[in-house]
């Protein structure tokens, strides 16, 4: 059974940096895409983008400039980094795993961890 | 982007009722629609992919409809566990788009 994990800061000062790690088990990061979704409270859910294992990477434009996301094979994990944060980012960032085939729906996600920007 | 637009933002409706949740999308999507539930902190769950394919485990009163734009999520007969938020989710192009969610509340 896949699972993932999100871990990282919860509280991030306005104008600074959000670091996420997603930790997978149960099944090899070298499959499928990687994704990072998230939804501030109360509202719906807003797509960040997803990496492959082999480091390619695809963000909503809405985000662009301020995304990146990278990948670590050897400890089955991906991250998410975003700059310059201001309140708005405040939400809870979940990490997903969108299957190749199945509609490439997001099959397995992470609990989720509430991030909140405030100095 | 493709736009997702679902109806109701929220409804009401008592244990056994049929209950018919809408999901529009801006332009032609094909069947790359799904549907998640969402309980109160908790994350997603996939219950339908492929506009009608139903996910493994999730009870068959849970069934979807449609192609192109338009979309139905379905419950035949509420279920006290059924009572959550659900999204759809289109899967068509980049970047991925969620609609803006309904809330099945207690009647």
């Amino acid at each position: 059974q896949v699972q993932l994990q999100e871990s990282g800061p919860g509280l991030v000062k306005p104008s600074e940096t959000l670091s996420l790690t997603c930790t997978v088990s149960g099944g090899s990061i070298n499959t499928y895409s990687w994704n990072w979704i998230r939804q501030p409270p109360g509202k719906g859910l807003e797509w960040i983008g997803y990496i492959y294992h082999t480091g390619r990477t695809s963000y909503n434009p809405s985000l662009n400039s301020r995304v990146t996301m990278s990948v670590d094979t050897s400890k089955n994990q991906f991250s998410l980094q975003v700059t310059s944060v201001t309140a708005a980012d405040t939400a809870v960032y979940y990490c997903a795993r969108k299957c190749g085939s199945d509609s490439y729906s997001f099959d397995y996600w992470g609990q989720g961890t509430l991030v909140t920007v405030s100095s | 982007d493709i736009q997702m637009t679902q109806s109701p933002f929220s409804l009401s409706a008592s244990v056994g009722a049929r209950v018919t949740i809408t999901c529009r999308a801006s332009q032609n999507i094909t069947s790359f629609l799904n549907w998640y539930q969402q309980k109160p902190g908790k994350a997603p769950k996939r219950l339908i992919y492929g506009a009608s394919s139903l996910q493994s485990g999730v009870p068959s009163r849970f069934s979807g409809s449609g192609s192109g734009t338009d979309f139905t999520l379905t419950i035949s007969s509420l279920q006290p566990e059924d009572f959550a938020a659900y999204y759809c989710q289109q899967s068509y192009k980049s970047p991925l788009t969620f609609g803006g969610g309904t809330k099945v509340e207690i009647k």
